[in-house]
């Protein structure tokens, strides 16, 4: 059964990187059928798509626009698991983050992370 | 703002079939196909119907999807007192290469 281990610290300074990693069981990083995506959601902005990573022979990423510069996903072959790193961070990245498998929709979700951006 | 729109609340009785809308206007949705999900308090989102009017395995069929035009569809009929939840319609939109949600519709059983 697939399920996704979220995991990182759920406090973080203004100006400094929020980082969050989701464990992959029950699948592979690898699979060429998924795409593994971060969510957020948040009282202002509603559910959000920030991004996605994908493999079809090579990796692909895909960002949203509202953090296109600041953000990375990656991949972890060796731990099967992906990261999101999110740079210069504000209080306005405050929000419940979700890592989620993208096959025929968002399947699957991990339980959540909440991050807090204050000092 | 959310670029697709749905209606802040509904509500309907035990028994009855509600319907919530999602307008796919403000988006150029791909391949217009459309997501629903839901989520309770406390819970991660839930996928309810992919590509318009698709069940995944264990999604009763008391849960409908539909899509015309810009608009889309999510039935849910039998309405029960744990239906009682917050529903997101999503799609890709090819003009942001990137998902999209609605606000967002929560629902009441009175």
């Amino acid at each position: 059964q697939l399920q996704l281990q979220q995991s990182g610290p759920g406090l973080v300074k203004p100006s400094q990187t929020l980082s969050l990693t989701c464990a992959i069981s029950g699948d592979s990083v690898s699979d060429n059928t998924a795409a593994w995506n971060w969510i957020r959601k948040s009282p202002s902005r509603g559910l959000e798509w920030l991004g996605r990573t994908y493999f079809r022979s090579t990796w692909y990423h895909d960002y949203a626009v509202s953090v296109k510069g600041r953000i990375t996903i990656n991949p972890d072959t060796t731990k099967n698991q992906f990261s999101l790193q999110l740079n210069s961070a504000t209080p306005e990245d405050t929000a419940l983050y979700y890592c989620a498998r993208g096959a025929n929709g968002f399947d699957v979700w991990g339980r959540g992370t909440m991050v807090i951006v204050s000092s | 703002q959310s670029v697709l729109t749905q209606p802040p609340s509904a509500s309907a009785t035990p028994g009855q079939k509600v319907t919530i809308s999602c307008s796919t206007s403000g988006a150029d949705i791909g391949n217009d196909l459309v997501y629903w999900y839901r989520q309770v308090p406390g819970s991660a989102p839930q996928l309810l119907i992919y590509k318009n009017n698709q069940r995944p395995a264990g999604v009763p069929d008391r849960f409908s999807g539909s899509k015309s035009d810009t608009s889309a569809s999510l039935a849910i009929s039998g309405l029960r007192s744990d239906d009682e939840a917050e529903y997101f319609c999503a799609g890709w939109d090819d003009r942001v290469t990137g998902w999209v949600f609605g606000g967002g519709t929560k629902l009441t059983v009175l």
